[in-house]
């Protein structure tokens, strides 16, 4: 099974719609990144997130990371077409929260109609 | 602005044949990665290294080989292509200590035909 799930696969929104993106561990995170991803081009770092309960923003994009839960989310408000493409979170799942041996979820791919 | 390098960005090779990937940083990082991208499957780790001459096996070594003479130099060797190596690779980067955030190539589209 998969050790990072995000959810969901895909997604299609209006512009303008608010939208979630959610990145969910089967073991303790001591660390989440996100990135994004343009169709066939390198991953763009995001934010990162290393504290129970720490909320990050950067333009419309927000992280939010629930340790308890095992989980972070990605809301993005008011989305643009600039906002399409794969959305990666990626943990250290090992200890100690390196980035030696980060695992990825599989991604989310979000298209944005105009 | 910081900068990885990978030095193709499409490649067609034969079966059995020699590959190197070549992916270049110019941030000084210590730490560079070897990943592998396939559909379905998403990002896999093939090799790390976080110094000069050290390299560490990533989850999916098998098939692959890395050289790291040079700090801003991590090469990937495919030592004899074979079509299941067909994927997007990716390089990436990152100052050590290691919690801090990988930059990453534009990547090399591999076909092994």
């Amino acid at each position: 099974s998969q050790e990072l799930e995000q959810s969901p696969q895909s997604l299609i929104v209006q512009e303008g719609k608010n939208l979630t993106i959610n990145c969910t561990s089967s073991k303790t995170l001591y660390g989440l990144y996100w990135y994004k991803q343009k169709y066939g081009e390198g991953l763009i770092f995001l934010m990162m997130l290393q504290k129970g309960g720490e909320e990050k923003s950067h333009e419309k994009i927000t992280a939010k990371l629930d340790e308890k839960k095992q989980q972070s989310s990605l809301h993005i408000t008011a989305s643009q077409p600039s906002h399409a493409g794969i959305y990666l979170c990626g943990a250290d799942l090992g200890s100690g929260g390196s980035n030696y041996k980060l695992t990825f979820g599989k991604g989310t791919l979000l298209t944005v109609n105009p | 602005d910081v900068k990885v390098t990978q030095s193709s960005r499409y490649l067609v090779k034969r079966t059995g044949e020699k590959v190197f990937l070549e992916c270049v940083q110019d941030m000084d990082h210590e730490n560079m990665f070897w990943y592998r991208q396939d559909p379905g499957l998403g990002l896999r780790l093939i090799y790390f290294s976080y110094d000069v001459k050290m390299k560490e096996k990533g989850d999916i070594p098998e098939g692959y080989s890395v050289s790291r003479e040079k700090k801003e130099r991590f090469s990937l060797i495919l030592e004899s292509a074979s079509t299941n190596q067909t994927s997007m690779y990716l390089c990436a980067s990152s100052f050590w200590p290691a919690n801090e955030k990988l930059f990453f190539g534009s990547g090399t589209q591999l076909s092994v035909l």
